[in-house]
């Protein structure tokens, strides 16, 4: 067990709607990084949240944005969903550079 | 895109025997770190290696680092069939963001 969650583990949604993700942060971590795994791929980075702000983003559109919380919990919104958005969405937080601690995903599927 | 590409895609041995993963990066790192990923869940670390250094060891698992060639292996010793997972190498490329490779798939037979 990581400390961290994400919820919901699964989710079904169809083209064109919008959707959030959230993610628990291993306490006393302040920094959060999402990624998104397609399936048989390795993790795509997306975008990392330090202290509430954006520090560095994937090569993905600004569909997908996100918020960082005075707690350092986490959401990853993505909006006008796409067929290829389908995928695990994975949360990690971390102290400082280094080790990643993850949650165990969430499965999105776009019909 | 993806910073790492590791070699083999899929890897098949028998409990007991060694397992051995390539991983090759394409700009200078701070460090390196191995995960392990289970059936497309959530990864977990194994072991961080940093630039200057050239062989790490923890427990039945052995890590080199070649910052000339890019490239890092993980060796996993007397396999067993609970090491049946994907396994990713990931770089900083002298950033604090963590950018993964495309995985080995280990399946151990018992």
């Amino acid at each position: 067990e990581t400390g961290v969650t994400q919820s919901p583990t699964h989710l079904i949604k169809t083209r064109g709607q919008q959707v959030t993700l959230r993610c628990s942060s291993q306490s006393g971590h302040n920094t959060v990084s999402w990624y998104q795994q397609a399936l048989g791929q390795g993790p795509q980075f997306i975008f990392q949240y330090y202290r509430e702000e954006e520090n560095g983003r994937g090569n993905f559109p600004p569909r997908f944005s996100g918020l960082q919380f005075p707690n350092y919990s986490s959401e990853l919104n993505v909006n006008a969903l796409e067929l290829d958005d389908s995928a695990l969405y994975l949360c990690a937080s971390s102290l400082e550079v280094g080790k990643l601690f993850f949650g165990s995903g969430t499965q999105l599927s776009v019909l | 895109s993806q910073q790492g590409e590791e070699d083999p895609q899929a890897l098949s041995i028998q409990e007991g025997e060694n397992a051995t993963m390539n991983c090759s990066y394409k700009t200078s790192i701070n460090n390196l770190q191995w995960y392990r990923q289970n059936s497309g869940r959530g990864l977990v670390h194994l072991i961080l290696i940093r630039s200057n250094e050239r062989e790490k060891h923890s427990g039945r698992l052995r890590v080199t680092l070649d910052t000339s060639k890019k490239s890092s292996s993980l060796l996993i010793t007397a396999s067993r069939a609970a090491d049946t997972a994907s396994y990713f190498c990931a770089t900083d490329a002298n950033t604090d963001k963590l950018i993964f490779g495309t995985g080995t798939r280990l399946q151990v037979f018992p």
